[in-house]
């Protein structure tokens, strides 16, 4: 069935690198993508999406990459700071006439040193 | 309000007890969704209303779930006779739009069956 998945369940990075989360999908008329910060205690707060007909978007100090030819998106933040530590996931934001559900990956924990 | 509010935080729960989570949209939001997160996992839909409409419960885990938006604003997930497996973390999201898109979550109701 389809899923979206992430590679690393785990990243730690030191403060001021940059970090890059990777998320795998396994539907090919997936169409619209978005990134979720999830911090202990809350709940998934968006990031940054993008549609099928891009390649890359961009944000402040965060980039999503989609890759439609091997099915594989990822999430790069610069600069990582303290406060960029969470729980990083991608979802499917599956259209209208699907029900407009989100399929979420497990997501990658981000651990930033200081 | 400002947010999604969810109501209890945190929900300790005996096994077999029947158990009720409240949601408040953002005031005016029309769609409304259900999400439960398991442990150290992604959300997983449960399901979604459009005012009062519950237009799909596909989700729902067992006939034990049950879910109300009776006058098209706050919603109940309500739980019969829990079971250990029900622990998870709900997780309720509203948009403005019709078409399943623009999600602002709240910071979920955590039950954990004992």
């Amino acid at each position: 069935g389809e899923s979206v998945g992430l590679h690393l369940p785990t990243l730690s990075v030191q403060e001021g690198d940059n970090s890059i989360i990777n998320c795998a999908y396994s539907n090919s008329a997936s169409d619209y993508f978005i990134w979720y910060k999830q911090e202990s205690g809350k709940g998934p707060q968006f990031i940054i999406d993008i549609r099928s007909n891009m390649d890359k978007r961009q944000g402040q100090r965060v980039t999503v990459l989609l890759n439609k030819t091997v099915k594989h998106l990822s999430l790069q933040i610069a600069a990582t700071q303290p406060g960029d530590s969470a729980v990083y996931f991608c979802a499917e934001n599956l259209p209208p006439n699907q029900g407009g559900k989100l399929i979420f990956g497990q997501g990658t924990e981000l651990s930033v040193k200081p | 309000g400002a947010g999604v509010s969810q109501s209890p935080r945190y929900k300790v729960a005996k096994r077999g007890q029947d158990v009720a989570l409240r949601c408040d949209p953002i005031s005016g939001h029309v769609s409304l969704f259900w999400y439960q997160q398991a442990l150290g996992q992604g959300p997983e839909f449960l399901t979604y209303f459009q005012n009062e409409a519950q237009l799909d419960k596909s989700g729902l885990p067992s006939d034990r779930f049950f879910a109300e938006r009776p006058e098209g604003s706050v919603s109940t997930l309500k739980i019969q006779r829990t079971q250990q497996e029900d622990s998870a973390v709900y997780l309720c999201a509203s948009s403005h739009r019709r078409d399943g898109y623009g999600y602002t979550f709240g910071s979920g109701t955590r039950l954990t069956v004992v």
